[in-house]
């Protein structure tokens, strides 16, 4: 499989927990962008990174997540003390050029 | 005015009729534009991109971008059910190169 793989799929998680995601993107891009979309809206840039680099974190982002890409390769985005605003799908995308290409995302669902 | 501006629908179209999405942005600067596909439940999907004005087209799909205006759109014609989904306009923001999205127009094909 050659595309954007994220893991997992679906988390559940209890207030106040941690959560990490993972984001594989495809081999050859050094862009990868995490972005959030919650329901009837459009996905909303979170953080990027250029190879290792992160090159720029949104205000959406409170101190609570944090995201890396060691060597280039995977990144992981975590939330700390996870809240109910929190719930969202978590998309990773990746891209060498112009034009994304998404992984399936990343359902969170904090009850 | 926000960034990037679609209307959110629901676009109801008779199958075999020609399904018109519109979409307005902001950012005269904007060089590239995007179409993406999303089916509920699921990541975005590239489906066109344009990058100079005028028309392009791919199979059932034509993207139209008008500059000066700063307007693109997306024809799909023959629409089928399998086209009902939510179609989000993406536009490279000039300033920082990151792709903004538009909240998503969603389509409905009537059998």
């Amino acid at each position: 499989d050659t595309g954007v793989s994220q893991d997992p799929r679906h988390k559940i998680t209890k207030r106040g927990q941690n959560v990490t995601f993972r984001c594989d993107p495809i081999s050859e891009h050094n862009r990868l962008y995490w972005y959030r979309q919650t329901l009837g809206q459009g996905p909303e840039f979170l953080t990027y990174f250029q190879n290792e680099a992160q090159l720029e974190k949104s205000r959406l982002l409170s101190d609570r997540f944090s995201a890396e890409r060691p060597k280039g390769s995977f990144s992981t985005l975590e939330i700390q003390r996870t809240e109910q605003g929190d719930s969202a799908m978590y998309l990773c995308a990746s891209s060498l050029t112009s034009g994304y290409t998404f992984g399936s995302g990343t359902r969170l669902t904090v009850v | 005015q926000k960034e990037v501006e679609q209307n959110s629908g629901p676009l109801s179209v008779p199958e075999g009729a020609i399904a018109s999405l519109n979409c307005t942005y902001s950012d005269r600067g904007s060089q590239s534009f995007f179409w993406y596909r999303q089916y509920s439940g699921k990541s975005p999907e590239l489906i066109m991109s344009i990058y100079s004005n005028g028309d392009k087209e791919d199979g059932r799909f034509t993207a139209q971008l008008n500059k000066a205006s700063q307007y693109v759109s997306l024809l799909i014609r023959d629409s089928q059910p399998s086209d009902s989904a939510t179609y989000l306009c993406a536009v490279n923001r000039h300033r920082d190169d990151k792709i903004i999205f538009g909240k998503g127009t969603r389509l409905h094909i009537l059998p």
